[in-house]
């Protein structure tokens, strides 16, 4: 079965750090792109992150770049997210989903993790 | 970066009947769109990409259509699991990435 198990989510104090997990099994994991996407609570979907099976290539939404790093370990079949100088704004659910060989349209979704940052 | 607004933003329907919901792109994305459905506390799930390719598994009764700027997902025959939001996604131009709102599809 294709799934995508994240892991790392919590409370955090605005300005710490959060280092996010998504396991992946099922598939190929070095033959997918994978990205990131964050829900807010009531809110709408954001892509959060992109990266290329290789990591050759990465990009970043405006709101967390310079704050955050996308990588991956393709022996280890293991997609993650370095998080810090985290704000309120980056309270939500945080997805892994698998994008795809050579575009970005997201065919498997992990359940997510959640992320709090508060005082 | 391409914005995605859809419409309406929620609306009801019974079962049984067919809906239609409308995403349109800032710019011209070609056919390179994506549809979600999302039910309350799960991830999101793929219905169609390129605009009106099918996912596998999906039922018939979904369907888009649509390039360029307007694009439309149909549902020809809502069952009572259909009742969830909807997102389409553009993949023509990134970063970013980005969503429609969603229109949160209700029962009547």
């Amino acid at each position: 079965e294709v799934q995508l198990v994240e892991s790392g989510g919590g409370l955090v104090q605005p300005g710490g750090s959060l280092r996010l997990s998504c396991a992946a099994s099922g598939f190929t994991f070095s033959s997918y792109s994978m990205n990131w996407v964050r829900q807010a609570p009531g809110k709408g979907l954001e892509w959060v992150s992109y990266i290329s099976s290789s990591s050759s290539t990465i990009y970043y939404a405006d709101s967390v770049k310079g704050r955050f790093t996308i990588s991956r370990d393709n022996a280890k079949n293991s997609l993650y997210l370095q998080m810090n100088s985290l704000r309120a704004e980056d309270t939500a659910v945080y997805y892994c989903a698998r994008g795809q060989v050579a575009t970005i349209y997201m065919d498997v979704w992990g359940k997510g993790t959640t992320v709090t940052v508060s005082s | 970066a391409i914005r995605m607004t859809q419409s309406p933003s929620s609306f009801s329907a019974s079962t049984g009947d067919r809906v239609t919901i409308t995403c349109r792109a800032s710019q011209g994305i070609s056919s390179y769109l994506a549809w979600y459905q999302q039910k309350p506390g799960k991830a999101p799930k793929l219905l169609i990409y390129a605009a009106s390719t099918l996912q596998s598994g999906v039922p018939s009764r979904f369907s888009g259509s649509g390039s360029g700027t307007d694009f439309t997902l149909t549902i020809s025959c809502l069952q009572s699991e259909d009742f969830a939001t909807y997102y389409c996604q553009q993949y023509y131009s990134y970063p970013p990435i980005t969503f429609g709102q969603g229109t949160r599809l209700e029962i009547k």
